[in-house]
């Protein structure tokens, strides 16, 4: 089943403690990105990558690392964590971007609590 | 910069009622525009998308969107909804990175 795969699905943690997202997808796509969404502000763009050892800042990178060593894998690291990174986290995925017209596929959501 | 707008931050509806959720987006180049749904407790998920030709566009379960060049507008309408469409509704056009740029989305209540 073509699908994009988030772990883990809910975390605790506590300022300052490193924590990383993984995201796969199993489409072979090129493009992958992160999202955060929060009540009143939709979704908004954090990283992304335009292929392998391609990444590039959204609106809203800092606090955020990201990697793209393979093409299915794009990891959100959080070096250290602070309260205003809780959120809803979304990775999505998407067939090369000739033209600029593909679809974005969404994974199911990493809902992260900083205490 | 690109953005876009939605009107309506909670809209409640009976069932069978007719709903139209507004979108405007700032762009005034070729856009690429998408609705997309969000049920309680899931991810986002394709409603509809628009990137050329016919700017009336029909998406799943029923909903449709009109693509309005002179006006900016991607409105979704749907002639009758069901409970089952209780959701947030997100609007977005796609980015010069390729990045999509999200409304701040409409919650949908529908009162069985």
């Amino acid at each position: 089943e073509a699908q994009v795969t988030q772990n883990p699905r809910y975390l605790i943690t506590v300022t300052g403690k490193k924590l990383t997202v993984t995201c796969s997808q199993n489409m072979n796509h090129e493009y992958m990105s992160w999202y955060r969404q929060d009540p009143g502000l939709g979704l908004r763009q954090i990283y992304y990558s335009m292929n392998v050892e391609v990444t590039d800042k959204g609106d809203v990178p800092e606090g955020y690392k990201v990697s793209r060593k393979e093409k299915r894998n794009f990891p959100l690291i959080l070096e250290s964590p602070s309260p205003n990174q809780t959120s809803l986290y979304f990775c999505a995925s998407s067939p090369r971007l000739a033209g600029g017209t593909e679809t974005q596929y969404f994974g199911p959501g990493t809902r992260l609590l900083v205490l | 910069a690109q953005s876009v707008s939605q009107h309506n931050h909670h809209v409640i509806l009976s069932e069978a009622a007719s709903l139209e959720l507004g979108c405007n987006y700032s762009y005034g180049g070729t856009v690429n525009l998408f609705w997309y749904v969000q049920y309680p407790g899931q991810h986002l998920q394709l409603l509809l998308k628009y990137f050329s030709g016919d700017p009336l566009v029909k998406g799943i379960k029923g909903f449709e969107a009109e693509f309005i060049k002179s006006k900016f507008s991607f409105n979704l309408r749907k002639p009758s909804v069901q409970w089952s469409d209780t959701a947030e509704y997100f609007c977005a056009v796609k980015g010069s990175q390729g990045n999509l740029i999200f409304g701040k989305g409409t919650k949908l209540s529908v009162k069985p």
